[in-house]
This record gives structure tokens, sequence and C-alpha cells, in this order.
């Protein structure tokens, strides 16, 4: 069974470091591009960025370039989303997904001092 | 970036009734369209992709047409676990963007 299993939802002060995870399961990993997701609270789907974990190919919405980071470790089939300052503005709820079909149960971030 | 416009934003329907939802692109994207369907709480799921094929386990009462910029979601004999919000989004080109949404409420 193909599934995607999230971390578990973090609170973090603005300006701390965060790396959420996304792991595959029950298909080939590097074989299926995987895109990040943001639903900021009460909001709509915005598409950050996709990394194609067989070769680390990685593109971004120029809204969310430089802000974050998608990165992938073929090992441990999985995918992660990474901040190096985070902002209050950052809070949201994540989700990855396996293009056009699997999705994560979402990974909940919320940022306050 | 290519942008998607839903309509309407949302809606009120009954159970049974036959519902349409239209997503335009302000490019052509040929059958690059996929809808998305999420309730409350919950992590979206994928109904369609390719603008009209049914993703496995996906129930026959939902279809998509459409090809080009114009784009359509049906949703026939309307069932209680159909109320949700649903988006479409492309991937023609990066960013893969998605439209606002169309909430779909019971009546």
């Amino acid at each position: 069974e193909v599934q995607l299993v999230q971390s578990g939802a973090e609170v973090k002060k603005p300006g701390e470091s965060l790396q959420i995870s996304c792991k595959g399961y029950g298909y080939s990993f590097t074989g299926y591009w995987i895109a990040w997701v943001r639903q900021m609270p009460g909001k709509g789907l915005e598409w950050m960025g996709i990394i194609y974990p067989g070769d680390s190919d990685t593109r971004y919405n120029p809204s969310f370039q430089g802000q974050v980071t998608i990165s992938a470790d073929k090992s441990t089939t999985t995918v992660y989303l990474q901040w190096s300052s985070l902002k209050a503005s950052d809070t949201a709820v994540y989700y990855c997904a396996r293009h056009h079909d699997y999705w994560g149960q979402g990974t909940l971030v919320t940022v306050s001092s | 970036d290519i942008h998607m416009t839903q309509s309407p934003s949302s809606l009120s329907a009954s159970v049974g009734d036959t519902v349409t939802i239209t997503c335009r692109a302000n490019q052509v994207i040929g059958i690059a369209l996929a809808w998305i369907q999420q309730k409350p709480g919950k992590a979206p799921k994928s109904l369609i992709f390719g603008a009209s094929s049914l993703q496995s386990g996906v129930p026959s009462r939902f279809s998509g047409s459409g090809s080009g910029t114009d784009f359509t979601l049906t949703i026939s004999s309307l069932q209680p676990e159909d109320f949700a919000t649903y988006y479409c989004q492309h991937y023609a080109a990066y960013p893969h963007t998605f439209g606002q949404g169309t909430r779909l409420q019971i009546k």
C-alpha cells in the first residue's frame, strides 16, 4: 500500500530553524515526483515546490524560492522541507503529495513567540 | 505563472443533485489538470488527473472534462460525503498552481 507519512506537529519561535519530513512507503520512491503544499489557516492550497528523489532535481514556486529548501534522501525514502529562519507567517499545515495521487496526512507548524 | 480561476467559489446543493464546478486557466494547459477534494480538518484527496481520468477508488459519480483552458468537474447524484471543498490544479508548467477552491455545502 502506498503511503506518505509525515512528521508530527511542531511549535517553534520566530527565527528558529525547522525540518519536517515525509516518508514514502509501498512504491518505488525514486520514480515519482513529490511536492510540498502549504495551507495557511482557513485558506486554500499553495504549491511550494517539487523534487524528484531519483536525482534530487528540484523546482520551486518563485513565491517560496529562497524561503525554504526541499531535499530528499533515497536511502531512507524521505523527502524534507526545511526553514533556516521561521517567521510567524510560516504558521500553516504543510502537506507532501506524490505527483497526482497520494497525499501525506499533513504537518501543522506553529510559529509564535 | 499560470493562474487558475474556479467558479463558483461556493455553492449549495442537496443530496441527489448534480453539480458542476468550472476551472479556467489563463493559458493553454492541454489536459494537465487535476481535481482534488478536501474535507474540513482532513488531508486533500486526489480525484482526477489528466482532466478526466479517475484516480483508483474514486466513485464513478465524479467526472471531469475539458482541455485547453476550460475544465469542469461534475458530481452526479450527490452523496452526504461529497460535501467538501474542491480544488483544481494544473501541472503544465512550474509552478503547479491551484485554483482558489469551491466550497460545496449542503442546502
